[in-house]
């Protein structure tokens, strides 16, 4: 089946951690997003990649970080430095940046304790 | 200021009752306005996208339409299995544009047997 997978669904650290948060799609796209969702807010665009080796910021990056060195994986690393990182993230792909249809991954609820 | 308004934030219905959730928008060049369903503790699933005032589309009891300044998703006699998060949003400006995707805070929709 093809598909995102996002791993661990539930995540726990202790404050002042950095803590790397797993995504990866065999739906062969060149797009991939992460988004931050919080309770009875919208998602908010963390970072995102057009292509291999190539990603932006979103509205919200400062206190995150992340990679492209494969098509099908797109890992985001919550460091320290985010103050508020208690949220569901979400990561998503699209055939190429701008498409229509993102599909997205089943998240990951991560608490910072 | 780009923004995406929906509402009711909640609405609860009895099984058949009929009604619509109101998505507004303002944005500078409307490139496209997705919506998608949210379970629970899960990621959001890609409904429909509509392009230009007056198109529609429709899906099972789900039905989308656009006007320049709002979106409207009717559902027509829910069941149960409708109950679920919809969430509205909005695509700005040019190509390759994922910075200008712009979410709603979703409307919590539930329907009563």
């Amino acid at each position: 089946d093809g598909g995102i997978t996002q791993s661990p669904k539930y995540l726990f650290r202790k404050e002042g951690q950095n803590v790397t948060l797993s995504c990866e799609q065999n739906l062969n796209h060149d797009a991939m997003y992460w988004y931050r969702q919080d309770p009875g807010q919208g998602l908010r665009l963390i970072y995102y990649s057009q292509i291999v080796n190539d990603f932006q910021k979103g509205d919200i990056a400062e206190g995150y970080s992340v990679s492209r060195e494969k098509k099908e994986s797109f890992p985001l690393t919550v460091t320290s430095a985010q103050k508020n990182p208690t949220a569901f993230y979400l990561c998503a792909s699209s055939k190429v940046a701008g498409d229509d249809e993102q599909f997205f991954g089943p998240g990951t609820r991560l608490t910072v304790l | 200021e780009d923004q995406v308004t929906q509402s009711p934030e909640a609405l609860r219905l009895q099984e058949g009752e009929s009604s619509s959730l109101n998505c507004s928008y303002t944005v500078s060049g409307l490139r496209g306005l997705f919506w998608y369903r949210q379970d629970p503790g899960k990621g959001p699933e890609f409904l429909f996208t509509l392009y230009s005032a007056g198109e529609e589309k429709e899906k099972e009891r789900l039905k989308a339409t656009l006007t320049k300044k709002e979106s409207f998703l009717h559902i027509t006699a829910p069941k149960p299995e409708d109950s679920a998060t919809y969430l509205c949003a909005v695509q700005a400006g040019g190509y390759s544009s994922a910075s200008k995707i712009i979410f709603g805070s979703g409307t919590r929709l539930s329907i009563r047997p």
